[in-house]
C-alpha cells in the first residue's frame, strides 16, 4: 500500500530555529508539492516540482524558506530561521502529471 | 477571491440526506479534483473531473462540471455520519499551478 510519508509529525521549537520537513513521495510519482495549512489561510501552495525541478515557489516565503528534491525519493522544506506566524501543518503531496495527489499526513509544526 | 472557491463553507444535514457543494473558479483548467479531509488529517482525493466531461460518479458521489459558467458541484447522496469532513475542490491549469479552495465544512448529524 503505497503512501507519501513526512517527518516528523511533530515539531516544536523555538523562534530563531532551523526546522526542516521530510518527505518521501509514492514511487513513480513525477510531481509533488508542498502545502500549508492554517485556520486563517486554509491550505496554500508553497512549492511544485516536477521530475525533480522547481516548477513554481511563488508561495514561498524567499528569505526564510527553501525546499528542495536531492533525489526522487525525498523532499525537503526548510524554514530558516523560524517565526511563529510559521506555526502551522505542513502537506506533502505527490503524484502524475494531471491526475489525483496523494497527500502525506502533514507536519504540525509549532514555533514557540 | 480566489480560484476554487468552494459555496456553502458549512453545511450541516441530518444522516440520509443529500449533501450538496458547490466549487467556483476563474481561469481555464484542465481538470478538477475534489478531496476530503477529516480533522487533523491529510486530504484524501474523492474524484477527478476533466475539462471535457461534464459528469462523473463514484459510489455515492456525483461530480458535475459547467466549464462555461467555471463551477462545479459535489453531490454526496444518503450521507452517513463518517461522510462529516471538509470537503475542498482543486482546479488544475494544465500542470502549471494547483489551487485550493477554501473548503466547506460538512456536518452529517445522526
Amino acid at each position: 500500500d503505497a503512501r507519501v510519508t513526512q517527518t516528523p509529525r511533530h515539531k516544536v521549537t523555538e523562534m530563531g530555529q532551523e526546522v526542516t520537513m521530510r518527505c518521501q513521495p509514492i514511487l513513480g510519482h513525477n510531481t509533488v508539492f508542498w502545502y500549508r495549512q492554517t485556520m486563517m489561510q486554509g491550505l496554500e501552495l508553497l512549492a511544485y516540482f516536477r521530475n525533480r525541478a522547481p516548477l513554481d515557489d511563488s508561495g514561498m516565503p524567499k528569505d526564510r524558506f527553501s525546499a528542495e528534491m536531492p533525489d526522487a525519493t525525498l523532499a525537503t522544506l526548510k524554514i530558516q530561521p523560524s517565526e511563529p506566524r510559521d506555526s502551522a501543518v505542513y502537506f506533502c503531496a505527490s503524484g502524475l502529471t494531471g491526475n489525483e495527489q496523494f497527500f502525506g499526513p502533514g507536519t504540525r509544526l509549532t514555533v514557540l | 477571491s480566489q480560484q476554487g472557491e468552494e459555496d456553502p463553507q458549512a453545511l450541516s444535514i441530518q444522516e440520509g440526506e443529500n449533501a450538496t457543494m458547490n466549487c467556483s473558479y476563474k481561469t481555464s483548467i484542465n481538470n478538477l479534483q475534489w478531496y476530503r479531509q477529516n480533522s487533523g488529517r491529510g486530504l484524501v482525493h474523492l474524484i477527478l473531473i476533466r475539462s471535457n466531461e461534464r459528469e462523473k460518479h463514484s459510489g455515492r458521489l456525483r461530480v458535475t462540471l459547467d466549464t462555461s459558467k467555471k463551477s462545479s458541484s459535489l453531490l454526496i447522496t444518503a450521507s452517513r455520519a463518517a461522510d462529516t469532513a471538509s470537503y475542498f475542490c482543486a482546479t488544475d491549469n494544465y500542470g502549471q499551478n494547483f489551487v485550493f479552495g477554501p473548503g466547506t465544512r460538512l456536518s452529517v448529524l445522526p
